[in-house]
């Protein structure tokens, strides 16, 4: 079973929709997550960290669930500049600071 | 501030050929990653340096991979002899220190093996 696992997608929705996206995890010892953003052909770029209180950026909401080992991302009003694909993190485990990637989740807002 | 610097950007080689990488880390940051990415997976970790030490290295492939920062700063990874499936994209990060919440990114070296 793989550490961090999403549903890869692709979701295709029009402008202004909200999507969500879900993510479990398996190491009950990962400390932190994150939502990174990966354009086409670009590196990843951090997007929100997620903490069990729930953590809210604008039109973004990410939120944890340990007791589950889930964690979400909702964007609400999507934008055609949305279109990524947007990837799970996990750290912990056997070396400190090592982030463990899902497979990534690929978003496109048609117009 | 600069980012993470990476070259080449991209590298096509035929199997059994050897192959390297340049990362320079951002001013100051002690932990520098390497990651492999596969078309349609997420990075996966290669191997992290605090400073010049490596603190993890359990998902290199031993045999064909190595790495160093031989003085902290600026890291290469080979790769001698190339598979095909080592075809991916080889992205550098760093962070200031390790357990940081952001790890920055280099642009990736795209390597092709034919």
């Amino acid at each position: 079973r793989k550490e961090v696992e999403q549903d890869p997608g692709p979701f295709n929705v029009p402008e202004g929709a909200t999507v969500a996206f879900n993510c479990t995890y398996s190491n009950s010892a990962s400390q932190s997550f994150f939502w990174y953003r990966q354009d086409c052909r670009k590196e990843p770029k951090l997007l929100m960290s997620v903490y069990s209180s729930g953590n809210e950026d604008g039109r973004f909401t990410a939120q944890l669930n340990r007791a589950s080992q889930y964690i979400s991302l909702l964007i609400r009003d999507s934008k055609l500049s949305d279109s990524a694909t947007y990837l799970c993190v996990g750290t912990g485990g056997t070396s400190y600071g090592k982030l463990t990637f899902g497979q990534g989740t690929i978003l496109t807002v048609h117009p | 501030e600069a980012g993470v610097a990476q070259s080449p950007r991209y590298k096509i080689i035929e199997k059994r050929q050897s192959v390297a990488f340049w990362c320079n880390p951002i001013s100051g940051h002690a932990t520098l990653y390497w990651y492999q990415q596969i078309l349609g997976q997420g990075p996966k970790l290669l191997i992290q340096f605090q400073n010049n030490g490596v603190v993890d290295d359990s998902q290199l492939p031993k045999d064909r991979f190595s790495a160093e920062r031989l003085k902290g700063v600026d890291s290469t990874l080979k790769i001698q002899p190339a598979k095909l499936e080592d075809s991916a994209v080889y992205l550098c990060a760093s962070s200031s220190f390790a357990g940081a919440e952001t790890q920055y990114f280099g642009p990736g070296t795209r390597l092709l093996v034919l």
